[in-house]
């Protein structure tokens, strides 16, 4: 049963600060998704990983895929207050064609 | 345009009532989903149609039931709503079943009962 681990869960950090959130993953995928959830909101898809060594950015945001290890992980540059929000990453069960989610990681980014 | 759109958003109601939630996306995608996000933010897959067919129909009490008249649409009926079903509601669509497309979520129905 593939189970996803998403640490800290909680994160407060200062404006201007790097950091990183850690996805880890159970059994084989090839397939990890992060999104994002405004408090209130729905979920917006930040980004796709379809490969080992996938790395996509957007922003202050860049997010890689290690399948080997089954990690994925999603970094911060210079926070910024606008990316206060809690993100989840979600990664392909193909034996029952579904989205297992990480429980998601609350960023607080104080001005 | 709204590409998946819930109605209503918000539900308060009393243990007991039935209620619907409705879903429509208009992307073209053949496949929609169910989920439901806990207080604490914890989102669970519900259901899931691939062209009008049930393909993922996880333990979930069986007062819930979907309903996909078409595959722009996909409904949740409960029935004998009870307490632990307050939460959030999410649906969502995507193209295929392999799950190499994003998930384009709705707006989220928010059911708080009584």
């Amino acid at each position: 049963e593939l189970k996803v681990e998403q640490n800290p869960l909680f994160l407060s950090m200062q404006e201007g600060k790097n950091y990183t959130i850690y996805c880890n993953y159970s059994t084989t995928s090839d397939r990890l998704y992060w999104y994002r959830q405004d408090p209130g909101k729905s979920l917006e898809s930040l980004f796709v990983l379809l490969s080992n060594g996938a790395v996509k950015q957007e922003g202050r945001l860049m997010a890689s895929l290690d399948t080997k290890a089954r990690l994925s992980t999603l970094h911060i540059t210079a926070a910024v207050h606008d990316l206060s929000a809690t993100y989840f990453c979600a990664v392909a069960s193909d034996s029952n064609y579904q989205l297992i989610w990480g429980a998601g990681t609350k960023l607080i980014i104080k001005p | 345009d709204t590409a998946v759109s819930q109605t209503p958003k918000y539900l308060v109601t009393q243990m007991g009532n039935d209620k619907s939630i409705k879903c429509e996306q208009n992307l073209g995608h053949d496949t929609m989903y169910w989920y439901k996000q806990d207080s604490k933010k914890f989102l669970k897959i519900m259901f899931s149609y691939n062209n009008k067919e049930l393909i993922i129909n996880e333990t979930v009490p069986n007062r819930f039931s979907p309903k996909s008249p078409d595959k722009a649409h996909l409904n949740l009926h409960i029935n004998s709503l009870e307490l632990g079903d307050s939460a959030v509601y999410f649906c969502a669509s995507s193209q295929g079943l392999a799950l190499r497309e994003t998930q384009y979520f709705g707006p989220g129905t928010r059911l708080l009962v009584l």
